[in-house]
């Protein structure tokens, strides 16, 4: 079975430009999760959706958004971007149902700001 | 809020040895989950192993075992007879296991591993 996929793997952006950043979850896998990787840092949280619905929101901006389509995928979407969201972009999966499942990273997107 | 800190930005351990990475997190919760994952220059998060807050029995993964210990908050991750495919960033992380459906995991900011030959 594939794992989680991410595209595109690689992004440069400007400042003020927008971004999508998509995930495809493992098959049957119902829940999604979105981190931020600063370099140097452990991942942060963004978002977590589980059968389309916000589960999980961690301390980002407004600028920050994301959705869950009915296939399981997801994007996340960030505004106005910044030089200080160049980071590496992972996403997560699992199958949401179930308390102490592990999840399944992707590769994540790099992003770069300039 | 729940913190997890990771005091060795950076180890390294002669192949075929075993080394010891160290994780302390603060919490209120008597309750919840703790991770150990690997993230090798692919960028993929892999998961090491984990441990359930409830479970006094340290987990065991083949060469990779916990030091679980609840009332100091710490858990250390042993890694016997280092492989050169060890070498890898390694993340601790603890999840809440308050909230049914949360997924929401708390990273450390990680410890370079380095092997050599």
């Amino acid at each position: 079975d594939a794992g989680v996929t991410q595209s595109p793997t690689h992004l440069i952006k400007t400042r003020g430009q927008h971004v999508t950043l998509r995930c495809s979850p493992i098959s049957g896998h119902k829940s999604v999760s979105w981190y931020q990787q600063v370099l140097g840092q452990g991942p942060q949280f963004i978002f977590q959706y589980y059968e389309k619905e916000e589960r999980g929101r961690g301390n980002f901006p407004d600028r920050f958004s994301a959705r869950q389509f009915p296939n399981y995928s997801s994007e996340l979407n960030v505004n106005a971007l910044l030089l200080g969201d160049s980071a590496l972009y992972l996403c997560a999966s699992s199958p949401g149902d179930r308390a102490n499942s592990p999840l399944h990273f992707g590769n994540g997107t790099r992003l770069t700001v300039t | 809020a729940q913190t997890v800190t990771q005091s060795q930005p950076e180890m390294s351990v002669q192949e075929a040895e075993t080394v010891t990475l160290s994780c302390t997190y603060d919490t209120s919760e008597s309750d919840y989950y703790l991770f150990w994952y690997k993230q090798p220059p692919s960028r993929q998060m892999i998961l090491v192993i984990r441990q359930e807050a409830y479970k006094q029995q340290n987990a065991t993964e083949n060469r990779f075992s916990v030091n679980f210990q609840k009332a100091a908050k710490s858990f250390s991750l042993k890694i016997s007879d280092s492989q050169l495919g060890d070498a890898a960033m390694y993340f601790c992380a603890y999840r809440s296991s308050g909230i049914y459906g949360n997924e929401k995991l708390t990273f450390g900011t990680g410890t370079r591993l380095t092997i050599i030959p």
